[in-house]
This record gives C-alpha cells, sequence and structure tokens, in this order.
C-alpha cells in the first residue's frame, strides 16, 4: 500500500513566523512531489513542485526533497493570516511520469495576526 | 480556476437517479483526472485519461462511469450511486503522461462539485 503520511495539526504560528510542514512518502521509486494549498470550500492550488533533492525556493516558499529519507517538506516564510489553509503533499506513484497521485491527509495551518 | 471549469458546482441526486458530471480544461493539455475528496479522507484518484485513452481505474465501482471524448472534455456519469458516495469530486488536468524522463507534469485542478446523494 502506497502512502503518504502528513500531521493533520493543526499547526498554528504567529503572524510573521515560519511555518513548516512536512510530509513523509512510502514508495522509493518515486521521482515527482507536489505542494497544494486547499482553502476551505475550495479545491486544491499547485504551490510547489519538487524532482530534485535538495531545496527549491519561490517566493515565500521553500520546498525540501530528502529521496533517501524518503521526506518532503514545505517552510512558508513570514506567514501571513491568508496562509491559513490545509496544505496537501502529493507524491507520484512509481517511476517515471505515471500521472497517479498519492495525496496525504493535509496539514490545516493557522497563522494568528 | 478558469483554467479547468466543472458543471454543475452542487448536485443532489437521489440513489435512483442518473447524472453526469462534466469537466472542460482550457490549458491545452493531454490528460485528464477524476479525483474524490471524502470528508476526513485523503484525495482519491479515480480515473486517468491520456489523449482520451484510460490510462488507469483505481479500483473505482461501476456505477462510476467516465468517459472522455477528446482531450478537453471529461465526464463522469453516475447511477444508483450510494450516500456514501456523497463527496467533492474534482477534475484535474495535466501535460500527457508516460513520457520518458519527463517529470514535470504538474496537476491542476477544477473547482469541483459537491455532490450529496439521498
Amino acid at each position: 500500500q502506497k502512502e503518504v503520511e502528513q500531521n493533520s495539526g493543526p499547526l498554528s504560528v504567529p503572524e510573521g513566523a515560519i511555518a513548516s510542514l512536512n510530509c513523509t512518502y512510502s514508495d522509493r521509486v518515486s521521482q515527482s512531489f507536489f505542494w497544494y494549498r486547499q482553502y476551505s470550500g475550495k479545491s486544491p492550488e499547485l504551490i510547489m513542485s519538487i524532482y530534485s533533492n535538495g531545496d527549491k525556493e519561490d517566493g515565500r516558499f521553500t520546498a525540501q526533497l530528502n529521496k533517501a529519507s524518503q521526506y518532503v517538506s514545505l517552510l512558508i516564510r513570514d506567514s501571513q493570516p491568508s496562509d491559513s489553509a490545509t496544505y496537501l503533499c502529493a507524491v507520484n506513484y512509481g517511476s517515471g511520469n505515471t500521472g497517479k497521485l498519492i495525496f496525504g491527509q493535509g496539514t490545516t495551518l493557522q497563522v494568528k495576526p | 480556476e478558469t483554467g479547468v471549469t466543472q458543471t454543475p458546482r452542487h448536485l443532489v441526486m437521489g440513489m435512483t437517479n442518473k447524472k453526469s458530471l462534466k469537466c472542460e480544461q482550457h490549458l491545452g493539455h493531454n490528460a485528464m483526472y477524476w479525483y474524490k475528496q471524502s470528508a476526513k479522507k485523503p484525495l482519491e484518484l479515480m480515473f486517468v485519461y491520456n489523449f482520451k485513452e484510460q490510462t488507469e481505474n483505481n479500483s473505482v465501482p461501476s456505477r462510476f462511469s467516465p468517459e472522455c471524448p477528446n482531450s478537453s472534455h471529461l465526464f463522469l456519469h453516475l447511477h444508483t450511486l450510494q450516500p456514501e458516495d456523497s463527496a467533492l469530486y474534482l477534475c484535474a488536468s495535466s501535460q500527457e503522461v508516460g513520457l520518458a524522463g519527463d517529470l514535470s507534469y504538474e496537476q491542476y485542478f477544477g473547482p469541483g462539485t459537491r455532490l450529496t446523494v439521498t
């Protein structure tokens, strides 16, 4: 059974702080990893993708990937109340471009003013 | 949201009804997907279509019947559903799947159809 694990939270951080969201996955051959943001009552919105070990930065967001540890994380710097949402980790199932994403349960982030 | 549209946005149906969900993508993609999102469960992949051909059926009951007439349109036909099928049904699209060495096939979601089965 291929799995993606996330702490459901809620993760509560003060405005301006760094929020750290973590995800582990079980499929060792997975090569593509994605973070989606989902506001309550809305559909998931892609915010980051990462394919290689290391860090990838996009504005206030940094994705980190460690394939050896089967671990992917998302850092949100200078957190804003508008960042309050559920963050979904998604992992490609299988080697290469299969189109089959396995999603985690999601971590709810609350940014308090 | 305008890249992938879904209709209807809300649907209430009885267990004996037949209805269809529609998805359209305007992104020039060739792969389309149906997902189910139930309360307190992870997003579940249901079907994958690549260039109109179904490449994945994730053990979905036959009361859900997908149809992909072209790369821009995807339907999900529903019949004799159960109350536990009530969920948010999401459509997504991406570049084609299966390209050797290509990992960057980001999926973009539509707004979803909130389905309630009574």
